[in-house]
């Protein structure tokens, strides 16, 4: 159990276009999820942590207008990249945890290339 | 707020050699937990331990095993006997409250283990 997918696994687009992806827990409902951001060879930095139902809560330097985070449901939460550019190019991952739990449960990743 | 400190940015060793991997984290809360997460390079995170604060004794699981020290503030991880498959980042996170709470994590080992 408390497996979290994330879709696309890797995606390509242009400059100026958004990107949506999607943080799913496929087995279990997930009060709270949060985005990472990973550059190459360096560490995990976290975005924001979102639950259900109401607005995010980003970290010090993370673009609310950019990078648009809902979580509509327990098991659904989206990171949308809004006008894209290179610089934004990075490995994205989501994490959730249970609604009663110790543990965060990570998604396989998103790594999105800007053009 | 938490800080964690990975001193070792990347270790090389030989097949069957073993390897400690070092973390030393810096927390004001009394109560917390202490996480370890090995990357592979397929990008995704492996959950490997959760440790509470409270509980102080030192845990084995296979060729794994943690040394927590409270009093040095360090939750050390080594591996018996590599093998070439251990090859990965490693890292270590404190965490406020448990997997509900967001992830601090450190700047990550890289382990190469040599045929």
């Amino acid at each position: 159990g408390a497996v979290v997918s994330q879709h696309p696994s890797r995606v390509i687009c242009k400059s100026g276009t958004s990107v949506k992806i999607e943080c799913r827990s496929l087995d279990f409902q997930a009060t709270t999820m949060f985005w990472y951001r990973q550059f190459p060879k360096q560490s995990l930095m976290l975005m924001a942590t979102s639950n259900e139902g109401s607005k995010a809560t980003y970290e010090q330097g993370v673009e609310k207008d950019k990078f648009l985070i809902n979580h509509a449901s327990l098991t659904l939460s989206t990171l949308t990249v809004t006008s894209a550019h290179p610089e934004d190019s990075s490995f994205y991952i989501c994490s959730a945890g249970r609604t009663s739990g110790y543990e965060q449960y990570f998604g396989p990743g998103t790594r999105l290339t800007v053009t | 707020a938490q800080k964690v400190t990975q001193a070792q940015t990347e270790i090389s060793v030989v097949e069957k050699e073993d390897v400690t991997l070092d973390c030393v984290y810096e927390t004001r809360d009394t109560t917390y937990y202490l996480f370890w997460y090995k990357q592979p390079p397929s990008g995704e995170l492996v959950f490997l331990i959760r440790r509470n604060s409270f509980d102080e004794q030192n845990e084995i699981s296979g060729r794994y095993s943690w040394n927590f020290q409270k009093s040095t503030s360090s939750f050390n991880f080594t591996i018996t006997a590599s093998q070439v498959v251990d090859s990965a980042v490693y890292f270590c996170a404190p965490s406020d409250r448990g997997g509900s709470e967001k992830l601090v994590f450190g700047k990550g080992t890289k382990l190469t283990v040599n045929p």
